[in-house]
């Protein structure tokens, strides 16, 4: 069983530039989550999918932030016009509906820093 | 008031002492409770979780539940140098149709020789 994976791990950027990330979650897991970390701070809701439905986004993501899980297997994250204020981790975690509690598995993140 | 509160530390602890980590939460809907454990520049790797009032033990580490009071605590005996990281409470809040979990800023433990 293999966990969730992203890709980059790291991303250097210039102000204004966009980037994607990519997550593959766990093979069985129909749930998705990308949250965004600071330094000091923990980890902050970002959005969520289930199967290829996003059912929920933060008010924190703003309209330069967009995510897509097409076939409701692996997902990207968009950032447009990037800003300083972007550069954080960026942690993807996974799911599976009846998984009692919510148990959510996270990858090792991508780490963006813009310049 | 935040959501999921814990003390940032560092609490430091010698080798082979219990270490106590605490958490308290605002929103009495809440259902599951999680702890995280962080080691510097590495992803949350879940290590307890703990959905009743009492306790829930899993090797060395101890999770502890009360609803009414709106705390959660994590237990860790016999501590290790390898212990040493920040440790997350999170908890998981219902919200429409998201089942999002709300994190705290995270406690950070050094385990001392």
């Amino acid at each position: 069983d293999t966990g969730v994976s992203q890709d980059p791990r790291h991303k250097i950027t210039k102000r204004g530039q966009n980037v994607t990330f990519r997550c593959d979650p766990i093979s069985e897991h129909n749930r998705l989550y990308w949250y965004r970390q600071t330094l000091g701070q923990g980890p902050e809701f970002l959005t969520y999918f289930q199967n290829e439905a996003q059912l929920e986004k933060s008010r924190l993501l703003s309209d330069r932030f967009s995510a897509e899980r097409p076939k409701g297997s692996f997902s990207t994250l968009e950032i447009q016009r990037t800003e300083q204020g972007d550069s954080a981790m960026y942690l993807c975690a996974s799911s599976r509906t009846g998984n009692r509690g919510n148990e959510q598995f996270f990858g090792p993140g991508t780490r963006l820093t813009v310049l | 008031q935040k959501e999921v509160e814990q003390n940032s530390g560092p609490l430091s602890v010698p080798e082979g002492a219990i270490a106590s980590l605490n958490c308290t939460y605002s929103d009495r809907v809440s259902q599951s409770f999680f702890w995280y454990r962080q080691y510097s520049g590495k992803s949350p790797e879940l290590i307890m979780s703990i959905y009743s009032n009492g306790d829930k033990e899993d090797g060395r580490f101890t999770a502890q539940l009360n609803k009414a009071s709106q705390y959660v605590s994590l237990l860790i005996r016999d501590s290790q140098p390898s212990d040493s990281a920040t440790y997350l409470c999170a908890v998981n809040i219902l919200t429409g149709t998201a089942s999002k979990l709300t994190f705290g800023t995270g406690t950070r433990l050094q385990v001392t020789l």
